[in-house]
């Protein structure tokens, strides 16, 4: 079965531009969350949603937003780029709740975002 | 909070055994393992909730202490294809914890 499809994969934007990333996850999988790789920091937490809610957000400004559409698909919206937020995006999908009910993560390859 | 892993990095030859450790100064509900190799998204190994047993996955198991608020991943045997880094991923007791919050990894070189 076909796994975790981000789009773009590679993306180049200028600073102050926004960019909206797009995740769809595994059939039938309902939840979807947003990572953020750099070298430095790891994978942090940009936020997760079930069912179109979202469930929770992680220590990032407001110009990091999210959504997840009736058929799970989810974007991740970045405004005001700073050169900063040059990083790996992540998503992942579980089948359910992957901190309650013992599901595994399935990411993504990703979206390597590059603001100059 | 973050998780603490320990080692940062290790070196192993074929066929040694590794242990990495992964610390919460918070009380867990669940531990996540996964391995990201270079270039490539990171990959579920395995899950250890509260409660349960320690899990196997190949030559490649894992515990839960509960007291200690620690996990630890044991590969055993260890083969070129375990090479890459290894993330745990732990989520916290209690209420409106629910993300799942990664240590900054553990990178695991295997030589011949």
């Amino acid at each position: 079965k076909a796994g975790v499809t981000q789009t773009p994969r590679y993306l180049i934007k200028t600073r102050g531009q926004q960019v909206t990333l797009s995740c769809s996850p595994i059939s039938g999988h309902r939840s979807v969350s947003w990572y953020q790789q750099t070298p430095g920091q790891g994978l942090q937490f940009l936020f997760e949603y079930f069912s179109e809610t979202q469930r929770n957000k992680g220590n990032f400004p407001g110009r990091f937003s999210g959504r997840q559409f009736s058929n799970s698909r989810s974007e991740m919206n970045v405004s005001t780029l700073e050169l900063g937020d040059s990083a790996l995006y992540l998503c992942a999908s579980s089948l359910g709740l992957a901190d309650r009910e013992g599901y595994g993560y399935t990411f993504g390859s990703g979206t390597r975002l590059t603001v100059v | 909070q973050q998780p603490v892993q320990s080692p940062q990095a290790v070196i192993l030859r074929e066929g040694e055994d590794a242990v990495i450790n992964c610390s919460s100064s918070k009380a867990l509900y669940s531990v996540h393992w996964y391995r990201q190799k270079h270039g490539e998204a990171p990959v579920f190994l395995m899950i250890l909730l509260k409660g349960g047993e320690q899990k196997g996955h190949e030559k490649i198991s894992a515990s839960f202490n509960e007291k200690k608020q620690q996990s630890s991943l044991y590969l055993t045997a260890s083969q070129l294809s375990y090479s890459g880094t290894y993330f745990c991923g732990t989520v916290y007791s209690g209420a409106g914890s629910y993300q799942l919050t990664f240590g900054k990894g553990t990178k695991l070189s295997v030589i011949p």
